[in-house]
């Protein structure tokens, strides 16, 4: 299982693009990058996922440079209600199975505060 | 489509007591997960299961029994309820393995005095 690094916290003001950074020096060849975002009082949401390069959708864009050794979530133009906790997982989706082994590690995550 | 739900929203017990927190999705998904989240731990995952009739521990089982004798249902029992459980559960379930995306439930906040 790949562990992963976080900062605990960012700040960012209204209007700004915010780049969360994850590391990851050990990912493995089969393992995938996910991102998820999770408000106060509920449960985590998807964000995005990616393998290798460059991943946009309507929310966030996803950065994986070439070794993969890192990641970066891209939220454009932030405003307060991103304020939230988001966080980085990286594994193999063919895991968990029935032998037990599992991969679904959330960690602490990054606390995103949006300023005014 | 309701997504995934989870029944209570609230609940305190005493230790020693027993409960079983119930998570439904109609979603037709396989794959189903509980989790724990305690301040300053993220999640954790106790137990899943990757279909009707299967189960499997996670990272922190101890103390967790879990069924799944229907696709929609993912029970998590506690037989004798410890202070150490005082957690907020999430139930969440998959179309496919791992960590594709994942839809949670709105969460299960258990306090155990």
């Amino acid at each position: 299982l790949a562990k992963t690094t976080q900062p605990i916290s960012m700040d960012s003001y209204e209007g700004q693009e915010v780049n969360i950074t994850c590391s990851h020096n050990n990912i493995a060849t089969n393992d995938y990058i996910t991102w998820y975002q999770q408000f106060p009082s509920q449960g985590p949401r998807f964000i995005i996922q990616g393998y290798k390069t460059k991943v946009t959708n309507e929310v966030a864009s996803l950065f994986i440079p070439a070794d993969r050794k890192s990641s970066t979530l891209s939220l454009p133009r932030v405003s307060l209600s991103d304020t939230a906790v988001y966080y980085c997982l990286v594994g193999d989706p063919r895991l968990p199975d029935q032998t037990g082994a599992n991969n679904l590690f959330f960690g602490t995550g990054t606390r995103l505060t949006v300023i005014p | 489509n309701a997504g995934v739900t989870q029944t209570p929203k609230f609940r305190v017990l005493k230790t020693g007591q027993s409960m079983t927190l119930l998570c439904a999705q109609d979603m037709n998904h396989e794959y189903m997960y509980w989790y724990r989240q305690d301040p300053g731990m993220g999640l954790r995952l106790i137990h899943y299961s990757v279909g009707e009739g299967t189960t499997a521990k996670g990272e922190v089982p101890d103390g967790y029994n879990v069924s799944r004798l229907k696709k929609q249902n993912f029970l998590l029992g506690l037989e004798s309820a410890a202070p150490s459980q005082t957690s907020v559960y999430f139930c969440a379930s998959s179309y496919s393995r791992g960590i594709y995306e994942q839809y949670f439930g709105p969460g299960t906040r258990l306090t155990v005095t």
